[in-house]
């Protein structure tokens, strides 16, 4: 147990769904991110979220869109997305700017478009 | 791009000691050595990180050479959970992920 939660575990949708990755960190972080691991890649920094505001976005697609309402919870709505889209998405917080700053990851969501 | 080069797998039996290489030739006088891993379908783990010392926990050590171009990752008695992917990332303002170096723990 990471402290970082993500759910689902397992995801399939269709190019033309709206549906919505969740993550809580229970850790009092203050930074979240968004990583995109496709097959046999190495991980890719989607979005980087600190006090809730977004402070990165690494040319992603529109039809990715992230929410941080609270530096607890971040969320990744995802509309018409494509088959490549299909991937291992990780959820992980850090208390950025502490000495020792360490990234905490959640298991995943393993998002399968059809 | 990641800053760091790895050998894409090793081997190491079960009970012996995996020295994982990791070389960052490019690294600046700030800058940590970060080593994660990641086991099938998880999410990548923290397992250690220094800058210019020898560093040590209860999951590994960390030897960073003097010009520090160079660490190595060693897992002690290495078992079969160990079977994973271990990144060394050297961190700038964000952790880059590279490659890895597959290990494969056996019997």
């Amino acid at each position: 147990e990471t402290g970082v939660t993500q759910t689902p575990r397992h995801l399939v949708m269709g190019m033309t769904n709206k549906k919505s990755l969740k993550c809580e960190q229970h850790l009092g972080h203050n930074a979240m991110y968004w990583y995109k691991q496709s097959a046999k890649k190495p991980l890719e920094l989607m979005f980087v979220y600190n006090f809730k505001e977004q402070t990165e976005n690494n040319s992603v697609p529109s039809r990715f869109s992230p929410e941080c309402p609270n530096s607890s919870h971040l969320f990744l709505h995802l509309h018409t997305l494509q088959p490549e889209d299909s991937a291992l998405y990780l959820c992980a917080s850090s208390q950025e700017g502490a000495t020792n700053e360490k990234l905490f990851f959640g298991s995943g969501t393993q998002l399968s478009v059809l | 791009d990641a800053k760091t080069t790895q050998p894409p797998s090793m081997d190491c039996a079960e009970g012996r000691a995996a020295n994982l290489p990791c070389n960052h030739s490019t690294i600046s006088g700030n800058e940590y050595v970060y080593w994660y891993r990641q086991i099938h379908s998880q999410g990548p783990q923290y397992i250690i990180h220094g800058l210019k010392n020898n560093e040590t926990n209860e999951m590994a050590s960390l030897i960073i050479t003097e010009d520090r171009k160079s660490s190595t990752l060693i897992l002690p008695h290495a078992t079969l959970r160990d079977t994973a992917v271990y990144y060394c990332i050297v961190k700038t303002d964000k952790l880059i992920f590279g490659t890895g170096t597959r290990l494969q723990v056996f019997p």
